[in-house]
This record gives structure tokens, C-alpha cells and sequence, in this order.
């Protein structure tokens, strides 16, 4: 089975603080991928990467940056918190570009006051 | 980038009748389009998907249909029981990214 964990389910941060939110998998994939989730507004993907060190935004980047130093695990940051960052977070993987199934961790709440 | 419309929002079923799901993309490239569910207080799970080339997919109790011409596909949940309450997201991936729907919260009324 694959497992893509979240190092968090549920983090309470102040406005400004810079979060961080960890991401690992276990199963030697190459993409990963940051989702936020809000209700009737679905996911939307903030930021992907097919590589190591390699990042590409994706539709709402904004206040968000991200890394990817090792294959395993990647990092989702923001770098001054805002109470619109208030959302649930959830990173996926990609098993391959032939097999193109998502597997998701089980997403890390986050609320910002 | 790709866009994907979902409807209905909600949908409120007897047990035993069908549901649909309808979903519309943009970009005429997207070619994956996978269904997911998800219960509350748990992550997405795919639970059918289906590819540009293939028209229909049936599992059980779920098919989905893909209008290539018009760029839809359709959710169809027949036989629906208490558990297939959930929120159910379509997506559309193009060059390996997946964009999603807004959900649609199904309710299934014993």
C-alpha cells in the first residue's frame, strides 16, 4: 500500500508566523503535489514537483512557496501566515506518468488566528 | 490551465435509486479522468476513473460515460446504499496535473 504521510492533522498558527507543512512518501515517487481543499470551492493545486529540487506552481501559488531537497519528502511553506490561509491542506503523490492514480495523505488542518 | 465544472452541488437520493454526476472541462487535451469519494474526516479515495480513448467504465455499482465531442463525463451510482454518502469530486488531468470539481455531496435517505 502506498503511504503518503502528513506530519500534522491539525495546526493552530498566528497571523505572520511562517508554517511549515511536511509531506513523505514512501514508495520512491517522482511527482508530488499540494492541494488546499475549502468547502464548494473543491481542491485546487498550489505548487508541484516532478523531481528533486525541482518546483512548478500550480493554480493558487500565491503566499506559498515550496521544497524538495529529497525524492521523499515535500515541504509546503508559507512564509507569513494569513487567516485566508485558514484550509485544509493535502499532499498527493503520482505512482507514474503511465499510471497517472493519486494517492493523498490524510491532510493536515490548518487554522490560522 | 484546465477548468472542470461540477454539478449538481448537492443530491439527495432514496436508497435504492441512482445517482449522476455531471462534470464539464475545457481543455480538449485532458486525457485522464478519474471520480473520487470522500467520507467526512477522510482523505480523497479514487474509486473509478476512466481515459480519452475509452467511452464507458463500469465497477459494480459505478459507471462512468466520457463525451469526448463535448467534453463531458458523468458520475452514475445505481443501487445506492447508506455508505455511498460522501462527497464525490471529478478531475481532469492535463500534462499530469489533476484540476478538480467542486464536490458534490451526495446524500443517500434510508
Amino acid at each position: 500500500d502506498v503511504k503518503v504521510t502528513q506530519s500534522s492533522r491539525y495546526l493552530v498558527k498566528r497571523t505572520g508566523e511562517k508554517v511549515f507543512l511536511e509531506c513523505v512518501q514512501d514508495m520512491d515517487h517522482e511527482n508530488m503535489f499540494w492541494y488546499r481543499q475549502d468547502p464548494g470551492l473543491g481542491l485546487r493545486l498550489i505548487y508541484f514537483s516532478y523531481d528533486v529540487k525541482m518546483k512548478e506552481k500550480g493554480d493558487i501559488p500565491e503566499g506559498y512557496s515550496v521544497s524538495r531537497e529529497k525524492k521523499e519528502r515535500f515541504s509546503l511553506i508559507l512564509e507569513s501566515a494569513s487567516t485566508n490561509q485558514t484550509s485544509m491542506y493535502l499532499c498527493a503523490t503520482l505512482w507514474d506518468r503511465a499510471n497517472e492514480k493519486l494517492f493523498f495523505g490524510s491532510g493536515t488542518q490548518l487554522s490560522v488566528l | 490551465g484546465e477548468n472542470v465544472e461540477q454539478h449538481p452541488s448537492t443530491l439527495s437520493v432514496q436508497e435504492g435509486d441512482s445517482a449522476v454526476i455531471k462534470c464539464t472541462y475545457s481543455d480538449s487535451a485532458s486525457n485522464y479522468f478519474p471520480w473520487y469519494k470522500q467520507e467526512l474526516g477522510k482523505r480523497p479515495q479514487l474509486i473509478i476513473d476512466i481515459r480519452s480513448n475509452v467511452g464507458e467504465k463500469k465497477d459494480q455499482r459505478i459507471a462512468v460515460t466520457l463525451n469526448k465531442t463535448a467534453k463531458h463525463f458523468s458520475l452514475h451510482i445505481t443501487e445506492t446504499q447508506p455508505e455511498d454518502s460522501a462527497v464525490y469530486f471529478c478531475a481532469a488531468m492535463l500534462d499530469y496535473k489533476l484540476s478538480f470539481g467542486a464536490g458534490t455531496t451526495v446524500t443517500v435517505r434510508a
